[in-house]
């Protein structure tokens, strides 16, 4: 079993909608979460972090935490045509970042 | 620099020919990550380093891959004998300490022919 799990998608959603995008972590003991996007031929790019359950909001961006259910997830709301692009998510456990293969996602105008 | 550098960005070597990829981290950043990249794939962990300490290099694929980071700053990924599956991008990460966010350099890209 992989640390992380993502769905690989694609995912696609029409401009303005919600997107949601999930993430499974098998480390109990895993302390950080971290969402990132990554451009095709970019480098990852932190969009998110949360430590602590429940809901953190920036801007059009809320990340879920549920560490019981070992859970954690990004919602885009009002998805833009620039939101398109792969979705890394990372769990911290000690001293290593372990990421998933991440989401890949398609805004349509 | 502002951010974290890695260079060169493009490498093409022939199979067999030791490469050397390079991390100049952000200043004042303790922790520092390499990450091998393939297409499509999430990046996978190879090392990790503390200050100039290698804590864990558990994801290191053979013995053919070595890194170092002598004064607890710039970091040197070697790959002796380059095989084609070593083809892939090379990302350095930085972070002010193990557990907080880390930020990413724009990677090297090694191609193996």
């Amino acid at each position: 079993q992989k640390e992380v799990e993502q769905n690989s998608g694609p995912l696609s959603v029409p401009e303005g909608a919600i997107a949601s995008l999930n993430c499974t972590y098998s480390d109990r003991g895993s302390q950080s979460f971290f969402w990132y996007r990554q451009y095709s031929g970019k480098s990852p790019e932190l969009i998110m972090f949360i430590y602590s359950n429940g809901d953190k909001e920036d801007g059009r961006f809320t990340a879920q935490l549920n560490k019981a259910s070992q859970y954690v997830s990004l919602l885009i709301r009002d998805s833009q045509p620039s939101d398109s692009a792969t979705y890394l998510c990372a769990v911290n456990t000690g001293n290593q970042f372990y990421f998933g293969t991440g989401t890949s996602l398609t805004v349509i105008p | 620099g502002a951010g974290v550098s890695q260079s060169p960005r493009y490498k093409v070597a022939k199979r067999g020919q030791d490469v050397a990829l390079r991390c100049d981290p952000i200043s004042g950043h303790v922790s520092l990550f390499w990450y091998q990249q393939a297409l499509g794939q999430g990046p996978e962990f190879l090392t990790y380093f503390q200050n100039e300490a290698q804590l864990d290099k558990s994801g290191l694929p053979s013995d053919r891959f070595f890194a170092e980071r002598p004064e607890g700053s710039v970091s040197t990924l070697k790959i002796q004998r380059t095989q084609q599956e070593d083809s892939a991008v090379y990302l350095c990460a930085s972070s002010l300490a193990g557990a907080t966010e880390a930020f990413f350099g724009q990677g090297t890209r090694l191609t193996v022919v």
